[in-house]
């Protein structure tokens, strides 16, 4: 089993839709989490990391399921601009390695 | 401020060659990656450098590969008598401070694309 599991879609949304993303782990010690974005052909750029008690940014909101070991993406009001791959990324207590899903892709259509 | 940077941008070899990938990471930050990742894969990881200590360099998939970082700042990757399937985008990332020490976001520079026919 992979340390971090993300379906890789792709989502296809149209405008204006709200669209969620599960990513599960294995390793229950995991401490940092976060989601990151990567266009087509460009390098991963942090999207925001998500806190125990949930954290939203603008149309964005994460979520952290210690108990079920799982977090979560929300994107709310589609834009079109939104179309690319969503990493889920996690850190275990007192190492340095960080562990990335292989991405969940986001087609937001017109 | 300027970010990390990467060289070359894309690097194309004949299987056999050796080839040298740079990175510049942002000015400060302590903690130095490289990761790898093929077409349609997720990242993996290949070393950690963090200050003065020893690297981690226990994802280096053989010892064709290796890399230094000098002074606590600039990195190379180097890769030995390249293999086909070594063919992937190389990313480098730099961050502030360790992992687990609380600012701990990492910034990545552009890759460099490198393709061995």
């Amino acid at each position: 089993r992979k340390e971090v599991e993300q379906d890789p879609g792709p989502f296809n949304v149209p405008e204006g839709a709200t669209v969620a993303f599960n990513c599960t782990y294995s390793n229950s010690a995991s401490q940092s989490f976060f989601w990151y974005r990567q266009d087509c052909r460009k390098e991963p750029k942090l999207l925001m990391s998500v806190y125990s008690s949930g954290n939203e940014d603008g149309r964005f909101t994460a979520q952290l399921n210690r108990a079920s070991q799982y977090i979560s993406l929300l994107i709310r009001d589609s834009k079109l601009s939104d179309s690319a791959t969503y990493l889920c990324v996690v850190n275990k207590r007192g190492t340095y390695k960080y562990i990335f899903g292989t991405g969940t892709r986001l087609k937001v259509l017109a | 401020g300027a970010g990390v940077s990467q060289s070359p941008s894309n690097k194309v070899t004949e299987k056999g060659k050796d080839v040298e990938l740079r990175c510049d990471p942002i000015s400060g930050h302590t903690a130095l990656y490289w990761y790898r990742q093929s077409l349609g894969q997720g990242l993996e990881f290949l070393i950690y450098f963090q200050g003065n200590s020893a690297p981690d360099k226990s994802g280096l998939p053989s010892d064709r590969f290796s890399a230094e970082r000098t002074g606590g700042s600039v990195s190379t990757l180097t890769i030995q008598r390249t293999q086909q399937e070594d063919s992937a985008v190389y990313l480098c990332a730099s961050s502030l401070v360790a992992a687990g020490a609380g600012t701990d976001t990492q910034y990545f520079g552009p890759g460099t694309r490198l393709t061995v026919l």
